[in-house]
């Protein structure tokens, strides 16, 4: 079946503008997070989403991220006045829920973004 | 607090070469998931194995094979007869096992190997 999507593929903005990037998870997935990657370092955790809750936003680096989920389907990462430290990839995975293999996470392509 | 290392930041070999890729853990958990992700130029990761910490038992696929020992609480990973289709760069992470917080699994991530192997 389908894989994990992300939109835009690209997204240059410049800094002080907001941007929205969306995720379309493997379907029937219920587990969904998001990650990013900036330039040579690892894979950062932003949140964690269960169905359309959020159990866990530990990971957002400020109050101009944000992260909804709608229909235990799409979910959209918001970052407001973007600020240049905010370039990167972002990456969003799905999972299925409790027990053996179905708890492994599966990614889409990412966003890469870059804030001029 | 959890963290996964891995030391060796790049690695370069010639084809058909045998190269392991190491891996180190920290957790207080008793249980937990160790995962091995590649990301090849394209840039997508890639899931290649999945191993649940009460289950030590090594995994060979093709010529990928995992070594798991919780008494040095490493999880190294060995392509053997490396191509050049094998360049990428490697992660190593770690999740919780536990039903908390929803079933949280969020992976913690080691920075990465990236590996070169030449014709």
């Amino acid at each position: 079946g389908a894989g994990v999507s992300q939109s835009p593929s690209n997204k240059v903005t410049e800094k002080g503008k907001d941007v929205e990037l969306r995720c379309d998870p493997i379907s029937g997935h219920t587990a969904l997070y998001w990650y990013r990657q900036r330039l040579g370092q690892g894979l950062e955790f932003l949140i964690y989403f269960q169905g359309n809750s959020a159990p866990d936003k530990s990971g957002l680096p400020s109050d101009r991220f944000s992260a909804e989920r709608t229909g235990e389907s799409v979910s959209t990462l918001t970052i407001q006045r973007t600020q240049q430290e905010d370039s990167a990839v972002y990456l969003c995975a799905s999972s299925l829920v409790v027990g053996g293999s179905g708890e492994t996470q599966y990614f889409g392509p990412g966003t890469r973004l870059l804030v001029l | 607090a959890q963290k996964v290392t891995q030391a060796q930041t790049e690695i370069s070999v010639v084809e058909k070469e045998d190269v392991t890729l190491d891996c180190v853990y920290e957790t207080r958990d008793t249980t937990y998931y160790l995962f091995w992700y590649k990301q090849p130029p394209s840039g997508e990761l890639v899931f290649l194995i999945r191993r649940n910490s009460f289950d030590e038992q090594n995994e060979i696929s093709g010529r990928y094979s995992w070594n798991f020992q919780k008494s040095t609480s490493s999880f190294n990973f060995t392509i053997t007869a490396s191509q050049v289709v094998d360049s990428a760069v490697y992660f190593c992470a770690l999740s919780e096992a536990t039903f908390k917080d929803g079933n949280n699994r969020k992976l913690i991530w080691g920075l990465g190997t990236s590996l070169a192997v030449n014709p």
